[in-house]
């Protein structure tokens, strides 16, 4: 059973819209949560996180929100750039530790131009 | 340029044979991971070292062995043991085990089971 869930397997935006990529938890102790980026024939890399006791952090154009009555977050990216297409992986840790983090299946992006 | 590297990037092996994957870095990273990845899931934590000489199993270690004799490597052995090794195969690296570290990702390796 995952426990980090992204149901989208795929999203279609145009250029310039927003994009606006879920992911739901069913471990409530989740307490930091992170967003990974992935492009074909290379490794993911690091994006964005929050900490479960904030709802919101922004750099630049991406912003988590975090809604833990729901255990539900998800990533905004405003405005969408063609160079966002990409795979993008949610992930969420029981503490600390690394060996913690469960990673979801992964939501693959495409901003059409 | 510092960097987590991944060979090969593509492994054909044949059914009852040993197989390793490598994993170099030269970021002076202290700790290291494998994850495996089939389609639909999530990156799956196979083993982990947060110090060289020393390595743990992570959920699905079963069928895999690993060696950190040096800091800068992280071999994967895909054992015959390991009843469906078709997958890609993901290393990282980070400087400590905290999850505020970021992680480093290699480009993978995707191992096919002829």
């Amino acid at each position: 059973d995952q426990q980090v869930k992204q149901n989208s397997p795929s999203l279609s935006v145009q250029e310039g819209r927003i994009s606006i990529l879920n992911c739901d938890y069913t471990n409530s102790m989740f307490d930091y949560f992170l967003w990974y980026k992935k492009y074909p024939a290379e490794g993911p890399t690091f994006l964005i996180s929050i900490s479960s006791i904030k709802d919101k952090n922004e750099d630049g154009r991406f912003t988590v929100f975090l809604n833990k009555s729901a255990k539900h977050l998800s990533l905004h990216i405003v405005p969408s750039q063609p160079g966002d297409s990409a795979v993008y992986f949610c992930a969420a840790s029981l503490g600390t530790s690394y060996d913690k983090v469960i990673f979801g299946p992964g939501t693959s992006l495409s901003v059409i131009p | 340029d510092g960097g987590i590297t991944q060979s090969p990037k593509y492994l054909f092996r044949k059914e009852g044979q040993n197989v390793t994957l490598s994993c170099e870095q030269n970021l002076n990273h202290d700790a290291m991971y494998w994850y495996r990845q089939d389609p639909g899931q999530g990156l799956r934590l196979i083993y982990y070292s947060q110090i060289v000489n020393d390595f743990q199993k992570g959920d699905i270690a079963e069928g895999y062995s690993v060696s950190r004799e040096k800091k800068e490597s992280f071999p994967l052995t895909v054992t015959s043991a390991q009843k469906n090794p078709t997958a890609f195969y993901l290393c990282a690296s980070r400087s400590g085990d905290s999850v505020n570290t970021e992680a480093f990702f290699g480009q993978g390796t995707r191992l096919t089971v002829v």
